[in-house]
C-alpha cells in the first residue's frame, strides 16, 4: 500500500525567501515520487519526478527535491521564493511494479503564500 | 503539441440530470486516468483506462460512474442522476505507451450540481 503524508497544509514565506514543503511516504514496494503543482483554478503542473536514478531531482522553476529513503522524504526546496509561486503543492507517491502503479497517490496539499 | 484537453471547463446540473464529461489526451498517448477533487482536499484516484479497456476502476463509486474511452474519440467520465455530493473538479491525466508512470494533467472540469 502506499500513502503520502504532506506535514504542512499551510506555508507563508517571504519573496526572496527560501522554501522548504515537506512529504513523508510510505511504499511497500520501489515507489516513484513527484511533486506537482496547482494554479488556483488551473490544472496540475508536474514539477519534478523521482524514479530510482539521482536522488537529488531538479525540476522546473528553480524546484528541487531529494529522495532520503532511510528517512522516507522528499521534501520539496526553492531557494528563493517568486510571487509566482503562490499556489497548492501536492506530493505524489505510486508503487512501480505493482498493480497500483498507475494510481497516484496523492497528499492533501500545502497551499503556499508569498508575501512581498 | 496540444495538452490534454478537458471539456466542459464548468458545468452546472440539476439533481437527478447527466454528466458527461470528456478528456482528449495528448497526442500518442493511449493511457487516460480520472480524479476527482472535492473541495478541500486532493486528488483521487478514479478510473485508470488504455483505449477500449478498463483496467483499474478501483476508486470509481460502485453506482451511477461509468468510464469509457473508445477506439476514436475522447474519453468519457458519466455521472447519472447527479447529486450534490458529486460537486468537484475532475481531472484527466494522460501517459504514453512507454515512461507510462509520468501522468500529465488536463485543467479540469469543475462541475456543480444544484
Amino acid at each position: 500500500a502506499q500513502s503520502v503524508t504532506q506535514l504542512d497544509s499551510h506555508v507563508s514565506v517571504s519573496e526572496g525567501t527560501p522554501v522548504l514543503l515537506r512529504c513523508n511516504y510510505s511504499s511497500s514496494y520501489s515507489p516513484s515520487l513527484f511533486w506537482y503543482v496547482q494554479h488556483p483554478n488551473k490544472g496540475l503542473q508536474l514539477l519534478l519526478k523521482y524514479t530510482s536514478a539521482a536522488t537529488l531531482v531538479k525540476g522546473i522553476n528553480g524546484f528541487e527535491a531529494e529522495f532520503k529513503k532511510s528517512e522516507t522524504s522528499f521534501h520539496l526546496t526553492k531557494p528563493s521564493a517568486h510571487m509566482s509561486d503562490a499556489a497548492e503543492y501536492f506530493c505524489v507517491v505510486s508503487d512501480r511494479g505493482t498493480d497500483s502503479w498507475g494510481k497516484l497517490q496523492f497528499g492533501a496539499g500545502t497551499q503556499v503564500v508569498v508575501t512581498p | 503539441n496540444a495538452g490534454v484537453m478537458q471539456n466542459p471547463r464548468h458545468l452546472v446540473r440539476r439533481r437527478g440530470q447527466e454528466a458527461r464529461l470528456r478528456c482528449s489526451p495528448m497526442k500518442g498517448h493511449s493511457h487516460v486516468y480520472w480524479y476527482r477533487q472535492l473541495p478541500e482536499e486532493g486528488l483521487k484516484f478514479m478510473v485508470y483506462l488504455q483505449k477500449e479497456n478498463i483496467i483499474d476502476e478501483s476508486g470509481m463509486p460502485k453506482e451511477r460512474f461509468s468510464a469509457e474511452f473508445p477506439k476514436e474519440g475522447p474519453s468519457i467520465l458519466r455521472i447519472q442522476q447527479v447529486v450534490r455530493g458529486d460537486s468537484a473538479a475532475y481531472f484527466c491525466a494522460s501517459s504514453p505507451p512507454r515512461g507510462m508512470e509520468t501522468q500529465y494533467f488536463g485543467p479540469g472540469t469543475r462541475l456543480l450540481v444544484l
